[in-house]
This record gives C-alpha cells, structure tokens and sequence, in this order.
C-alpha cells in the first residue's frame, strides 16, 4: 500500500468551476499535509499547508483534513486556465526531521 | 531569497559516464533532500540529510548512487556510471522550520537527466 494516494485524473473542469481533488494517506500518526502544484516542466510549488482538522482558505484555494477519515482534499473555487498543472499530495508523518510522502499527482486542465 | 538552486538544468550524457549533480539549499535550511520524478513512478526520495548528515538513504536506487553534503550550503548527488533508466528529473529540495514548529518543502528548479 502506498503512503500517499491521489487520482492520477486527468480531471477537466470548465472555467469558473469548482475542481476538487483528493487524497488519503496510510500512516495515522502523520501530522502535516500540503498541496504543491507543478506546472509542466517546471518544480513543485507549494500552495497549501494544515495541520488540524477542518477547513483552511487562502484565496481560491481550500485545503480539507480529516484525520479520522485519513483524507486530505483541496478546493479550487472559481478555477482558472492558468490553474491547469498537477497536484500534487505530500504528507509528513512526523512534524518535523522526516521525509515528505508524496503522492503521484491528479492532473487537472481548466477549460475556458 | 534566491530559493533552492541546482545545476546543471540539463544533462546529457552517454551511459557509462559520470554524472555529478549539484544544489545549494535556501540559506538556513537544516535539512536536503534529494528526489527523482519520472511520469512512471512519480516523485521518489533519494536520500534526505539533517545539519549535514545522511538520515536517511534507502531511496538510493543502487550502488552507482551516491550523495554528499560537505557544508550547510552545498550537496551534490553523484551517478557513476550512469545507465540510461536513470533519465529522469532530479530534484533538489529544503525545509525551514516555521515559528509554529511545522516544517516545509521547498524545491529547486530541477536537472533534467538524460542518459544515452
């Protein structure tokens, strides 16, 4: 079982849409999760990060945690074509001194 | 801050050779990690050093793998000799502890491998 799963996609949402994109992780204990976006050919960028439980907003973005669940999602509220990139999941099961888990990526295509 | 740098951005080489792989983490970062992307297995941890020391390396693929990291601000990741499945986009990376005691990633630009 992997640490870190997402839906490779691609997923296409139409311009002004909301895209929603998943993931759930394995180790129960983790402690950090973040989004990173990568646009093709190019790094991954971080966007988000929580740490509790609930709703974090920055933006258009929304980061969703639910520990019991184990399930870790973002929101993109009124996507952009410049939006379209992949996603990518990344989880630290220990706050701090550990590796960073990550997923493969959704790849998601905003269509004007 | 001029973030995660790496050199070469690019690297073609013949399998066989040797291939040397530079980074320089964001001033202050305690900890670097090494990472290769491909489209096949996504992002893989190499190896990860904490104040300069090797923690973990199980992510090294094999023996023809090896990384240094002789001062805060300089690493380098060393394939010899390179063969042609290790193409791929390697990926430096350091963390900063923020205030809150949370750690975040931050990548370098990457070196775009490419063995022949």
């Amino acid at each position: 079982q992997k640490e870190v799963e997402q839906n490779s996609g691609p997923l296409s949402v139409p311009e002004g849409a909301i895209a929603s994109l998943n993931c759930t992780y394995s180790d129960r204990g983790s402690q950090s999760f973040f989004w990173y976006r990568q646009y093709s050919g190019k790094s991954p960028e971080l966007i988000m990060s929580i740490y509790s439980n609930g709703d974090k907003e920055d933006g258009r973005f929304t980061a969703q945690l639910n520990k019991a669940s184990q399930y870790v999602s973002l929101l993109i509220r009124d996507s952009q074509p410049s939006d379209s990139a992949t996603y990518l999941c990344a989880v630290n099961p220990k706050n701090t001194g550990n590796q960073f888990y990550f997923g493969t990526g959704t790849s998601l295509t905003v269509i004007p | 801050d001029a973030g995660v740098i790496q050199s070469p951005r690019h690297e073609v080489t013949e399998m066989g050779q040797e291939v040397t792989l530079r980074c320089k983490p964001i001033s202050g970062h305690n900890s670097l990690f090494w990472y290769r992307q491909t489209m096949m297995r996504g992002l893989e941890l190499l190896i990860y050093f904490n104040n300069n020391v090797p923690i973990d390396d199980s992510g090294m693929p094999e023996d023809r793998f090896s990384a240094k990291m002789p001062n805060a601000s300089f690493s380098t990741l060393k394939i010899q000799p390179s063969e042609p499945r290790d193409s791929a986009v390697y990926f430096c990376a350091s963390t900063v502890v923020t205030r809150q005691g949370n750690e975040k990633l931050f990548f370098g630009s990457g070196t775009q491998l490419s063995v022949l």
